[in-house]
């Protein structure tokens, strides 16, 4: 069965350093799609990054980068040099083919990051 | 431009009453749907509609139905509302299902409070 695993529920850093958001993800599909969302305390959701089951490669995006490894079934996301802007609950997503082509969401417990001036 | 909108963002209500929370979207996209994050934070999908059909109907309550008039829109009344109700719902939409590839546009929530 699909499922999203978030193990860090609250991780507390101090500005400028790094910090690694863990997602472990299980699916029995050969196609499939990660997601990372924002949530910042205002509360709505913000797309970060989609990445699909051919696609290794990691990403980066300014202080932002993925690292997806489908021989641990992790997508971990990184933020460098954290700020205080960062603050927020951060959840990775699933979406498989299997799911009967619904576009269906399965997100993880979501893991909530404050970033302490 | 607002992409995804829903009214009310806030709803207080009592139990028993029956309430609406419509949602909007100006992206052309051909899917919608309804998700519930609970006060843990959890998200959970509720519905999805594709091009006005019913696609994802996630072990919801009967209390609960969709009705989608249009592409651009996916309303959700809920019937007799219990205390358990009480979350923050969101809607949301994609281009199509495209087999779950598409980044999903979420609206600003709409946090449901019952009294």
């Amino acid at each position: 069965a699909q499922k999203v695993t978030q193990a860090q529920t609250e991780i507390s850093v101090v500005e400028k350093e790094d910090v690694t958001l863990d997602c472990v993800y299980e699916t029995r599909d050969t196609t499939y799609y990660l997601f990372w969302y924002k949530q910042p305390p205002s509360g709505e959701l913000v797309f970060l990054i989609r990445r699909n089951s051919f696609d290794e490669q990691n990403e980066i995006s300014g202080r932002y980068s993925w690292n997806f490894q489908k021989s641990t079934s992790s997508f971990n996301f990184t933020i460098t040099a954290s700020q205080v802007v960062d603050s927020a609950v951060y959840f990775c997503a699933l979406s498989e083919l299997s799911s009967g082509n619904t576009g269906k969401l399965i997100f993880g417990q979501g893991t909530t990051l404050q970033v302490k001036p | 431009d607002t992409a995804v909108s829903q009214t009310p963002k806030y709803l207080v209500t009592q139990m028993g009453n029956d309430k609406s929370i419509k949602c909007e979207q100006n992206l052309g996209h051909d899917t919608m749907y309804w998700y519930k994050q609970d006060s843990k934070k959890f998200l959970k999908i509720m519905f999805s509609y594709n091009n006005k059909e019913l696609i994802i109907n996630e072990t919801v309550p009967n209390r609960f139905s969709p009705k989608s008039p249009d592409k651009a829109h996916l309303n959700l009344h809920i019937n007799s509302l219990e205390l358990g109700d009480s979350a923050v719902y969101f809607c949301a939409s994609s281009q199509d299902v495209a087999g779950g590839k598409n980044e999903q546009f979420f609206g600003p929530g709409t946090r449901l409070t019952v009294l």
